[in-house]
């Protein structure tokens, strides 16, 4: 399985949403309910922010949402703080061979 | 509280070993699959390996199979990650992360991270 692909870089003003989006294959977001999203400001632990595709940790704002279509897996922000800025990894299960596959990360600015 | 620390990074030359070490508390060890995440310098996150929570199953990413080896002591609540013939781009923060348990089975989401422990492969 190869990285599951995501923009770059992403931006919004605060109060704005934003929507991160996860492109895998049919043999990993296509194929599992088991995407997760996770939030990683430099020189800290990554944290879970999305699990099942849709389901907030205890704790996780609710500013914070996700779906999938397909073979595509979605992060939406709404309301955007400044404390948002952060990378954003999308992960999915791929299978008893792969295990998971992360996507190459997005970098949220606020402007 | 949830602790993960990890431990036994360092400086090592290409073609070496290096084992990494992983404490964890405040949660049911025995019940949670742990696994390794690294994160290259400028890079992003790269999952390496998951081990069961009985440590009967292993899984690898491609990059390290072969050549990685996960294990844990679970009277020691401790996961170790064995690396062996390491290459330059094995050079990452290596993270080591608890797995979200519903109703006593562990998924595939890593729930409490640790700091990590930095290792440089170089000459």
């Amino acid at each position: 399985h190869s990285a599951l692909t995501q923009p770059r870089s992403v931006s919004g003003s605060p109060g704005q949403s934003v929507t991160i989006s996860c492109t895998g294959t049919s043999g990993d977001v296509g194929n599992w309910d088991y995407v997760s999203w996770y939030q990683h400001h430099p020189g800290k632990a990554p944290k879970l922010m999305i699990y099942d595709v849709t389901k907030r940790p205890s704790g996780v704002p609710n500013r914070f949402s996700g779906s999938k279509s397909g073979n595509t897996a979605s992060l939406t922000i709404s309301g955007l703080q400044g404390e948002d800025e952060a990378d954003y990894y999308c992960c999915s299960y791929g299978g008893s061979d792969t295990y998971v596959v992360f996507g190459g990360g997005t970098k949220l600015t606020v402007l | 509280d949830v602790q993960v620390l990890e431990s036994g990074g360092g400086l090592v030359q290409p073609g070496g070993s290096l084992r990494l070490s992983c404490v964890a508390s405040g949660f049911t060890f025995t019940s949670s699959a742990m696994s390794w995440v690294r994160q290259a310098p400028g890079g992003g996150l790269e999952w390496v390996s998951t081990i069961s929570d009985s440590g009967h199953t292993a899984y690898y990413a491609d990059s390290v199979k072969g050549r990685f080896t996960v294990s844990r002591d679970n009277s020691k609540n401790t996961v170790y990650l064995q690396m062996n013939s390491l290459r330059a781009e094995d050079t990452a923060l290596y993270y080591c992360a608890n797995h979200i348990v519903i109703s006593g089975s562990y998924y595939p989401y890593f729930d409490d991270w640790g700091q990590g422990t930095l290792v440089t492969v170089s000459s």
